[in-house]
This record gives C-alpha cells, sequence and structure tokens, in this order.
C-alpha cells in the first residue's frame, strides 16, 4: 500500500544542471514537505506546501524552487545543480495524525 | 520557537531486552502531535507511532509504545523484546497547531542510532 513515491531513488547529476525531483501522494493529504538530511546537521526543511499552488520556504531554500500543480504532486527543483547540494533528499505528506515519507532520493552532483 | 532534542546519539540494547529512547520537545502552541520514525540503513523513514498532546493514554503500535510526560515535554519511544533488525536510526518529530489553527512545520530532532546485539 504505497502511499508516498518518490521519482528516483539514486540520482547523478553535473554541476549546472536543472534536476526534479518528484513526490507523489495517495492520501489526499493538504500538506506536503521536501527536507535534505545531511550527516551531523539532521532533516533540514527546504520548503512545504499546505494547498496547491500555495509554498513557503523552510529553513534552507536557497538553491531550490518547488511546484505543486495539483494536489498529489509536489516537485523539487534544482534551478542549477551543485555538489554541495549532494545530499538525501525526503518528501512528506502530512495531514492531522498522519505524516508520511517517500522512499528518499540519494541525488549526487558532480 | 518549537524544538526537539535527542541526546543519546547512540544506544546499545541486548537482543530481546527493551530500551527506551528519550525526547524532549519545547512548543508554545496549544495543540500538536509527536511522531517517532525509524531509519534503517536503506534511508527510507518509516513511521511507527503517534501521539496527540490531548490523548489521554500513551500511545501502543505492537512493540512500540510513546512514554508521553505532558509536564515534563516528554515523549519517549519504548520498544520492547528487542530484535536485530531494530537496528537503524530514531527520529523524534513534533508538528503544532497554533492559536490561529493553522498548522506549523514537522520539526525533527537530530536521532538516536540504536544498536542492538547478538
Amino acid at each position: 500500500d504505497v502511499k508516498v513515491t518518490q521519482s528516483s531513488r539514486y540520482l547523478v547529476k553535473r554541476t549546472g544542471e536543472k534536476v526534479f525531483l518528484e513526490c507523489v501522494q495517495d492520501m489526499d493529504h493538504e500538506n506536503m514537505f521536501w527536507y535534505r538530511q545531511d550527516p551531523g546537521l539532521g532533516l533540514r526543511l527546504i520548503y512545504f506546501s499546505y494547498d496547491v499552488k500555495m509554498k513557503e520556504k523552510g529553513d534552507i531554500p536557497e538553491g531550490y524552487s518547488v511546484s505543486r500543480e495539483k494536489k498529489e504532486r509536489f516537485s523539487l527543483i534544482l534551478e542549477s545543480a551543485s555538489t554541495n547540494q549532494t545530499s538525501m533528499y525526503l518528501c512528506a505528506s502530512v495531514d492531522g495524525t498522519e505524516a508520511f515519507f517517500g522512499q528518499g532520493t540519494r541525488l549526487t552532483v558532480v | 520557537a518549537q524544538k526537539i532534542t535527542q541526546t543519546q546519539p547512540g544506544m546499545f540494547v541486548q537482543e530481546k531486552e527493551a530500551v527506551t529512547l528519550d525526547c524532549t520537545y519545547d512548543t508554545s502552541d496549544p495543540s500538536y502531535g509527536l511522531f517517532w520514525y525509524k531509519q534503517p540503513s536503506s534511508g527510507e523513514m518509516i513511521f511507527l507511532i503517534y501521539q496527540g498532546s490531548y490523548d489521554q493514554q500513551n500511545a501502543t503500535e505492537g512493540r512500540y509504545s510513546l512514554n508521553f510526560q505532558k509536564a515534563r515535554k516528554s515523549a519517549n519511544l519504548v520498544i520492547s523484546a528487542s530484535q536485530l533488525g531494530d537496528s537503524a536510526m530514531y527520529f523524534c518529530a513534533m508538528r503544532g497547531w497554533n492559536y490561529g489553527g493553522s498548522q506549523g512545520n514537522l520539526i525533527f530532532g537530530k536521532g538516536t542510532k540504536l544498536s542492538v546485539k547478538p
């Protein structure tokens, strides 16, 4: 019973490329979140969305943008990938007492 | 500001024994929810258990239970009868609702690495 799906498990991109990370949920949740996770730094919030076309910046939005055209899909965009964006990216879908994550995307920028 | 603190970077437990992972939180929101997640080496965040701030009883899910002490602002996870497959990172998280009714971010502690010894 898959609830949150991220488009890629592993991704390797070149510096300067535009990168799209997709997240889809099937629970009709209002709220979706994008985090990055780095050793020793824990989970840091990049952006979140509380409705279609609505978004708010998290703690580290620089170098990222997001898109939410449909309720079930929340995309994270790296405008021009850099090596310091090599990380684990986690998408969460949240509503009330439910907060589920996708399987994560390990992005390497070379 | 909201904050989650997990003071144990790493813990060891013998197989079949119980273990408690600590979590304290700070919030000014009148209503909030507390979550625990397990993250194995594969990286996926697996939801374990949820406790609402107004829930009268401690939450339980199988071998997982949450020791919720609201006055002390603590929400410790108890794993009974540890198994080798329980070895993983464990994260405590919180989400609040403010007086205006809007919901906040889902914020996380730094995590505790649990190792189960055979």
